[in-house]
């Protein structure tokens, strides 16, 4: 069973750029959630896609969006980079919403 | 929203000791509690949960209590390796809303001394 992948691994962007992360999720898995990981802190939750619209949002502006595909897999959309948007991005796919999340090894975003 | 709290920030014991990480939560209708284990340069990993219908789980070296009343939960892990360190974080879930997404603590790093 293939877990949860995300790409690319680190990325080094400058402010007022535009990323796009990529993330596939784990087998079976039919919803997606997206986490934002400052350094030293907890994971924040940025949204979730469940059948490919979004189910819920936590406290991000729009310049964050995303989009789940037909094979469940997602991807997170940030324009308009800025220095606090350096972080480590972290996807999490599910069987079902609500349930049990399984993590990728995130996406390193550094903004310069 | 739900707001977690996480103590301490910082553990050291030494191998075969016990490790004892506390949390609490603020929602009264939080209802899933999971333990996440992440390693330097990798994502989170799930260790243990515990659903608001039980007191107390656990899973070999590794077991989660929860206080409701209290709005507390624990994670205990008995005879530490030097493989159990890492940064632990425990999480909360609301059991209403459509995401119904976890609230993460700001995370434990244990350090098992050999």
């Amino acid at each position: 069973e293939t877990g949860v992948t995300q790409s690319p691994t680190h990325l080094i962007k400058t402010r007022g750029q535009q990323v796009t992360l990529r993330c596939s999720s784990q087998s079976g898995h039919n919803t997606v959630s997206w986490y934002q990981q400052a350094l030293g802190q907890g994971p924040q939750f940025i949204f979730q896609y469940y059948r490919e619209e979004e189910n819920g949002r936590g406290n991000f502006p729009p310049r964050f969006s995303g989009l789940q595909f037909p094979n469940y897999s997602s991807e997170l959309n940030v324009n308009a980079l800025e220095l606090d948007d350096s972080a480590l991005y972290l996807c999490a796919s599910s069987r079902t919403s609500p349930g049990e999340l399984f993590f990728g090894e995130g996406s390193r975003l550094t903004v310069l | 929203g739900e707001n977690v709290e996480q103590h301490p920030s910082t553990l050291s014991v030494q191998e075969g000791d016990s490790a004892v990480i506390k949390c609490t939560y603020s929602d009264s209708a939080s209802n899933y509690f999971p333990w996440y284990k992440q390693e330097l340069g990798k994502g989170p990993q799930l260790i243990i949960d515990i659903r608001s219908n039980v007191g107390e789980k656990k899973d070999q070296r590794i077991a989660v209590t929860l206080n409701k009343t209290a709005k507390h939960f624990s994670l205990h892990i008995t005879e530490t390796q030097p493989e159990d360190s890492a940064v632990y974080f425990c999480a909360a879930r609301e059991s209403s809303g459509s995401a119904r997404q976890l609230t993460f603590g700001s995370g434990t790093q244990l350090t098992v001394l050999p």
